[in-house]
């Protein structure tokens, strides 16, 4: 299986603030690289597939970028609706996986 | 809109099967791959299998001897069982629909439509 591994684990920042998760695969992914948000007691939802396509609805202050293992989702400008956990998932190979999550949290 | 819908028991017994129905409207499940994705409470997400419309499926192989999805296109539902249950397997369990994006290289699968999920406990 490829193991997914985020950095941070959790991350304290404000409104307005620039905030970027890393995802690090264990082996190459080439870019099928999602990420989704997750708010407490509700499903996941897609942000970025394909490592850097933007979901249609989904604001532009979100952004992915990366290819290979190393990838990065940026938010340039947080606004109090995108305090959330948020995971990355690989769809290189089955099983697909997921990160452990990145819980953002005011400051 | 697409909408996804779990239904099943919210409360299995160790060592019997959990069965799970996804229905789906404001669209049809042709030509899609559909999922099921599992979370433990307070935990992270896993991956349990996905079935396209046509019938062929994928299971996560730490499942794969208990697992299997069915799909019947004429109701519009896909369906999820999973045997010999512990109390490893409470979680929210939901069902997403998995558009496959093709690049030069391949398909990569994401989940772009999720149900509300529905909480599975196993006890006795």
């Amino acid at each position: 299986d490829i193991q997914m591994t985020q950095s941070p684990s959790s991350l304290s920042a404000s409104v307005g603030d620039r905030v970027t998760i890393t995802c690090r695969a264990s082996q190459t992914t080439s870019g099928y690289l999602n990420w989704y948000q997750q708010k407490p007691g509700k499903a996941p939802k897609l942000l970025i597939y394909a490592a850097s396509s933007l979901q249609s609805g989904v604001p532009s202050r979100f952004s992915g970028s990366g290819s290979g293992t190393d990838f990065t989702l940026t938010i340039s400008s947080l606004q109090p609706e995108d305090f959330a956990t948020y995971y990355c998932q690989q769809s290189y190979s089955t099983p697909y996986t997921f990160g452990q999550g990145t819980k953002l949290e005011i400051k | 809109q697409v909408q996804l819908q779990e239904s099943g028991p919210g409360l299995v017994k160790p060592s019997e099967t959990l069965s799970l129905t996804c229905t789906l409207s404001g669209g049809s499940i042709s030509s899609y791959y559909w999922s099921w994705i599992r979370q433990p409470p307070g935990k992270g997400l896993e991956w349990i299998a996905h079935i396209y419309y046509s019938g062929s499926t994928n299971y996560n192989p730490s499942l794969k001897s208990r697992v299997s999805m069915s799909v019947d296109t004429s109701k519009n539902q896909f369906s999820l069982k999973l045997s010999s249950v512990t109390a490893a397997d409470t979680a929210v369990y939901y069902c997403a629909r998995t558009p496959a994006y093709y690049d030069t290289t391949g398909y990569n699968y994401y989940f772009d439509s999720w149900g509300q999920g529905t909480l599975v406990s196993v006890s006795s």
